[in-house]
């Protein structure tokens, strides 16, 4: 079954503020991986994080990956109305598995 | 990036009759597809890996005999639910990890609504 928990379900913001979402395991990763679901959509692969501590930036997206590697965050700054879908994570290896998401709601 | 076809979009059927899923892999090969089901405001649950040339591999809880899978060719998965039952609406989508060095990395197909009456 799932093997990554994520916080919170849901995450409403004024457009401009800041967000973050949470992804947890019991277990060591190899490495993870974030994806966003537009509404009605279909997930899209945002990035793969792979090293202990790895930070990676995407514009006003910030990822980590734990220095033990069971934890990783996705962080943006000054959220957009653009920035609205279900951001999941995902680990890899054993088993392709999604955590539960953080469905974002920015208002204008 | 990879394109991954999937269809229908959507499809409503009776109780009873099956429904066959296809997914495409268009512009790479995949000799393993990823098919997952989303219930409503909730996270995509894997249900099976499809590898080409072999059987399935399903996840516990799923029953092979009522999602029958098939991945004929390096471009081709299908799923079938067979005798649905208005349990079995949900959202469907596929997805697939082309070869090389973007092989961890999930394109997704745009999902199937299955609506059983």
């Amino acid at each position: 079954g799932q093997q990554v928990m994520q916080i919170p379900q849901y995450q409403h913001v004024q457009e401009g503020e800041d967000f973050t979402t949470y992804c947890n395991s019991s277990t060591t990763l190899s490495n993870i991986q974030w994806y966003k679901q537009r509404p009605g959509g279909h997930p899209v692969f945002l990035i793969q994080l792979v090293k202990s501590g790895e930070v990676k930036k995407q514009k006003r997206l910030t990822f980590q990956f734990g220095e033990a590697k069971k934890n990783s965050s996705l962080h943006i700054t000054a959220t957009q109305t653009t920035d609205v879908g279900t951001y999941f994570c995902a680990s890899v290896t054993p088993k392709f598995y999604f955590g539960s998401g953080t469905k974002l709601n920015v208002k204008p | 990036g990879a394109v991954v076809s999937q269809h229908p979009s959507r499809v409503i059927c009776k109780s009873g009759t099956s429904v066959k899923i296809e997914c495409r892999s268009l512009d790479f090969q995949a000799t393993t597809m990823f098919w997952y089901r989303q219930f409503p405001k909730q996270s995509l649950m894997l249900m099976a890996t499809s590898n080409e040339g072999s059987k399935a591999t399903y996840e516990q809880g799923v029953e092979k005999d009522k999602f029958l899978i098939n991945h004929a060719s390096l471009t081709l998965s299908t799923l079938t639910v067979t005798s649905a039952h208005p349990e079995d609406s949900s959202f469907y989508i596929c997805s697939a990890p082309p070869q090389g060095l973007a092989k961890n990395i999930q394109y997704f197909g745009a999902g199937t609504r299955l609506s059983v009456l």
